[in-house]
């Protein structure tokens, strides 16, 4: 089946614009996830959303950035007044969250599947 | 405070040259271990899941194990396409359970 969608793929920005990127998740993944990639750096979280629960925002790096998911499909991650340091390839993923008993316990199921990512450049 | 460290940083391999990863972890609580396969200019692949110490799990050539301060990537025989970035990731219980805490990867190149 199709895999997860973001749009653009690339996007070069002048300092101080908005951009707002989009990613479409696989169908039936309840949980969506934003991250961001800088040049040698490792994946760094961003925001997550899990069905009608409250977002966890707790990786946003500022008031700048904002992120939006329609029930349980299209999400689009914000930036307001782009600057510089916000270059990076943004990644979003999904899943489908179960759990079973094993007999260490109950073990919980989440992997994500991540999209190409956008690659935006702030000049 | 939750920190990954992936070792080495970059690691270059002769084909058939068998090699191991290394992933440590300090997490109050660990809820599960991942890796990923990146590809340049693509997204993280999905590997594996590990979930408790001594577990082992194994795809192709590729072999994960867990203890309760580390995890390694094995890597056996090693072909070109095995060449990538392999990302470590720890969900740690004190999270929430959506949140992955990557290391900054080792990159693998491995030449005919």
């Amino acid at each position: 089946g199709a895999g997860v969608s973001q749009s653009p793929s690339n996007k070069v920005t002048e300092k101080g614009k908005d951009v707002e990127l989009r990613c479409d998740p696989i169908s039936g993944h309840t949980a969506l996830y934003w991250y961001r990639q800088s040049l040698g750096q490792g994946l760094e979280f961003l925001i997550y959303f899990q069905g009608n629960s409250a977002p966890d925002k707790s990786g946003l790096p500022s008031d700048r950035f904002s992120a939006e998911r329609t029930g349980e499909s299209v999400s689009t991650l914000t930036i307001q007044r782009t600057q510089q340091e916000d270059s990076a390839v943004y990644l979003c993923a999904s899943s489908l969250v179960s759990s079973r008993w094993r007999t260490s316990g109950l073990e919980y199921y989440n992997e994500q599947f991540f999209g190409p990512g956008t690659r935006l450049t702030v000049l | 405070e939750d920190q990954v460290t992936q070792s080495p940083e970059a690691l270059r391999l002769q084909e058939g040259e068998s090699s191991s990863l290394n992933c440590s972890y300090t997490v109050s609580g660990l809820r599960g271990l991942f890796w990923y396969r990146q590809d340049p200019g693509k997204g993280p692949e999905f590997l594996f899941t590990l979930y408790s110490a001594g577990e082992e799990k194994e795809k192709e050539r590729l072999k994960a194990t867990l203890t309760k301060k580390e995890s390694f990537l094995h890597i056996t025989a090693p072909k070109p396409e095995d060449s990538a970035t392999y990302l470590c990731a720890v969900q740690p219980k004190t999270d929430s359970w959506g949140k992955l805490q990557f290391g900054a990867g080792t990159q693998v190149v491995v030449t005919p």
